[in-house]
């Protein structure tokens, strides 16, 4: 298994210019998060789903639209890019409360530069 | 807004030492969960104690959890130069489960 992968790794973006970071998990995860991390402070959550064709905003949800058309795909779009968008993006995934899940499986990470 | 804070922010060891990190939360939890992230790498699970559980154990890992001072501790036991990390706590309060994680504790074993 994979585990939770997420596409691109790096990317620079010019102030305005937009794009769409891509997590895919392959443990059947009904739970998907996106969340920012920025030097010095834990992680905040962006937006998170509870299933298929829902999602929800996190704490930190300005600037960011989520989608969740397929049960293991979750992206995460910047639809005009801000240097206070520059941050590393991780993407994690959870069994429901229902099966018993709590953790959370984390992906790599997408260090996202915007100039 | 952060709901956990971890004390210290740093810790530098000696291998073979013990590391305690400590967590306080400001509001009622379901329960408290610590992960590690190595540099550069995404975070993973270590250990989660429910609001009902005052300690738990898992092979060097120690958790304990005072509900009424809202507060954790995780304890590592002989640490080794591989526990070098940032340790962070995250607490899970309700719907979906939300974690809220703290700033975190980078913790430095020397060998």
């Amino acid at each position: 298994n994979a585990g939770v992968t997420q596409t691109p790794k790096f990317r620079v973006l010019k102030t305005g210019q937009s794009m769409t970071l891509l997590c895919a998990q392959d443990m059947n995860h009904e739970y998907m998060y996106w969340y920012r991390q920025d030097p010095g402070m834990g992680l905040r959550l962006i937006h998170y789903s509870v299933g298929e064709g829902t999602t929800a905003k996190g704490e930190v949800p300005d600037g960011y639209n989520v989608s969740r058309l397929k049960k293991q795909n979750f992206l995460l779009g910047l639809e005009s890019a801000a240097p206070s968008q520059t941050s590393v993006y991780f993407c994690a995934s959870s069994y429901s409360r229902l099966a018993g899940g709590n953790e959370q499986f984390f992906g790599p990470g997408t260090r996202l530069t915007v100039l | 807004s952060q709901q956990g804070e971890e004390d210290p922010q740093a810790l530098s060891i000696q291998e073979g030492e013990n590391a305690t990190m400590n967590c306080s939360y400001k509001t009622s939890i379901n329960n408290l969960q610590w992960y590690r992230q190595n540099s550069g790498r995404g975070l993973v699970h270590l250990i989660l104690i429910r609001s009902n559980e005052r300690e738990k154990h898992s092979g060097r890992l120690r958790v304990t959890l005072d509900t009424s001072k809202k507060s954790s501790s995780l304890l590592i036991t002989a640490s080794r130069a591989a526990d070098t990390a940032s340790y962070f706590c995250a607490t899970d309060a309700g719907h979906g489960n939300k974690l809220v994680f703290g700033a975190g504790t980078i913790l430095r074993v020397k060998s």
